[in-house]
């Protein structure tokens, strides 16, 4: 079975804060794909990043990094620095070939930053 | 635009009516999904099609929930008798490759579905 926990419902913080999202998994499948999504009021689901599970480098885009371990089953997302247009739902999603890679999402963490 | 679009995006209905919710894919995008976002939640899968074939349509929560995609480019998503507990967004995401794979998904605003 595939599950995807993001323990926290709702973060709050003011701006030029760093925030993190965290995002746990379980699957028993040695080949899977993660995913997060932002979901701003307007209700379409943004892609922000894609990572399969051979791959452990963490990566940076501008404000936002992604720290992949797979010892911890973790995929969690920092913004460094937020901003007002940063406040959103997060979803953080696995992708794996025994759940007939049909997603499985998370609950969302709701983000808002504060000016 | 170039993107997932979905009409309506508000939609209203009595108990007991019929509804039909529309998806435009990004063009050339060979699968399509459908999920519904209860409040609070994730999106849950629905059912995806391939082109215009169904292969898997096992989250339709009953059989008043149906899904078709008949020229495998708009995809309709109707709902019979509808009850209370189906209000819910209902999101569409279509993505290039065929179902199956781990391609990116790309989703549309949602139709916000409210049954009173």
């Amino acid at each position: 079975a595939q599950k995807v926990t993001q323990a926290q419902t709702e973060i709050s913080v003011v701006e030029k804060e760093d925030v993190t999202l965290d995002c746990v998994y379980e699957t028993r499948d040695t080949t899977y794909y993660l995913f997060w999504y932002k979901q701003p009021p307007s209700g379409e689901l943004v892609f922000l990043i894609r990572r399969n599970s051979f791959d452990e480098q963490n990566e940076i885009s501008g404000r936002y990094s992604w720290n992949f371990q797979k010892s911890t089953s973790s995929f969690n997302f920092t913004i460094t620095a937020s901003q007002v247009v940063d406040s959103a739902v997060y979803f953080c999603a696995l992708f794996s070939s025994g759940g007939s890679y049909i997603p499985t999402f998370g609950r969302g963490t709701s983000l808002i930053v504060h000016p | 635009g170039a993107g997932v679009s979905q009409s309506p995006r508000y939609k209203v209905a009595k108990r007991g009516q019929d509804v039909a919710l529309r998806c435009d894919p990004i063009s050339g995008h060979v699968s399509l999904f459908w999920y519904q976002q209860a409040l609070g939640q994730g999106p849950e899968f629905l059912t995806y099609f391939q082109n215009e074939a169904q292969l898997d349509k096992s989250g339709l929560p009953s059989d008043r929930f149906f899904a078709e995609r008949p020229e495998g480019s708009v995809s309709t998503l109707k709902i019979q008798r509808t009850q209370q507990e189906d209000s819910a967004v209902y999101l569409c995401a279509s993505s290039l490759e065929e179902a199956g794979t781990t391609d990116t998904q790309y989703f549309g605003p949602g139709t916000r579905l409210t049954v009173l």
